[in-house]
């Protein structure tokens, strides 16, 4: 079946221009997650949605990040004024539930984003 | 809060020789701990999970790693490395947040195998 998908896969932003990343999860996919992952680093959390309800956002690293799921379904997040510390690969991830400790993440292949 | 440590940034291994990546973790409680695999340009793959189920847990494509608690230790392994095991590896534990799971990586291994 299909899998998380993300796009763009690869976006090139000059600073201080705003982008948009966005990702369809699983179909039927309750829960839905964020990464970045900076270049030779793990993934780090960044927010997190059960169905259209944000319920953390803790790993945000500033205002000018913001992410959306309107519909439950589709998620996008918001670049806003890109710095070039925001270069990086942000992923997208979805669970059946995400409430359990052990529910597997699914993740897309990620975007990788270039702030010049 | 819970937290992974992967000892060994890259490994080197010859083909048809066993691998042992090696991962340990700090938890306040019984921790729920992952492996996943990532090929260059593809999306993270779950190799194998431990539920506390069994302390050796076996995954897909010949991977399988032990659960030591004494240890503090989750090492992957596998018997015999195959040229297609060349990629980034993470071992991960799961974190309560608000409301859900959230994935704590470690920073990964990058396997290399030699033909």
């Amino acid at each position: 079946g299909a899998g998380v998908s993300q796009s763009p896969r690869y976006k090139v932003a000059k600073r201080g221009q705003d982008v948009a990343l966005r990702c369809d999860p699983i179909s039927g996919h309750v829960s839905l997650f964020w990464y970045q992952q900076a270049l030779g680093q793990g993934p780090e959390f960044l927010t997190y949605f059960q169905n259209e309800a944000q319920l953390d956002k803790s790993g945000l690293p500033s205002d000018r990040f913001f992410a959306e799921r309107p519909e439950g379904s589709v998620s996008t997040l918001k670049i806003q004024r890109t710095q070039q510390e925001d270069s990086a690969v942000y992923l997208c991830a979805s669970s059946l539930t995400g409430t359990g400790p052990t529910d597997t993440q699914y993740f897309g292949p990620g975007t990788r984003l270039t702030v010049l | 809060a819970q937290s992974v440590t992967q000892l060994d940034s890259h490994v080197s291994v010859s083909e048809g020789t066993p691998v042992l990546l090696r991962c340990n973790y700090s938890s306040s409680y019984s921790p729920s701990l992952f492996w996943y695999v990532q090929h260059p340009n593809k999306g993270l793959q779950l190799l194998l999970k431990y539920t506390s189920a069994a302390t050796l847990v076996k995954g897909i494509n010949g991977f399988e790693a032990e659960f030591k608690k004494s240890e503090t230790s989750f090492h992957l392994t596998k018997p015999s490395a195959h040229m297609s095991d060349a990629a980034e590896y993470f071992c991960v534990v799961s974190d309560r947040g608000s409301g859900t799971y959230k994935y704590i990586f470690g920073t990964g291994t990058r396997l290399k195998v030699l033909a």
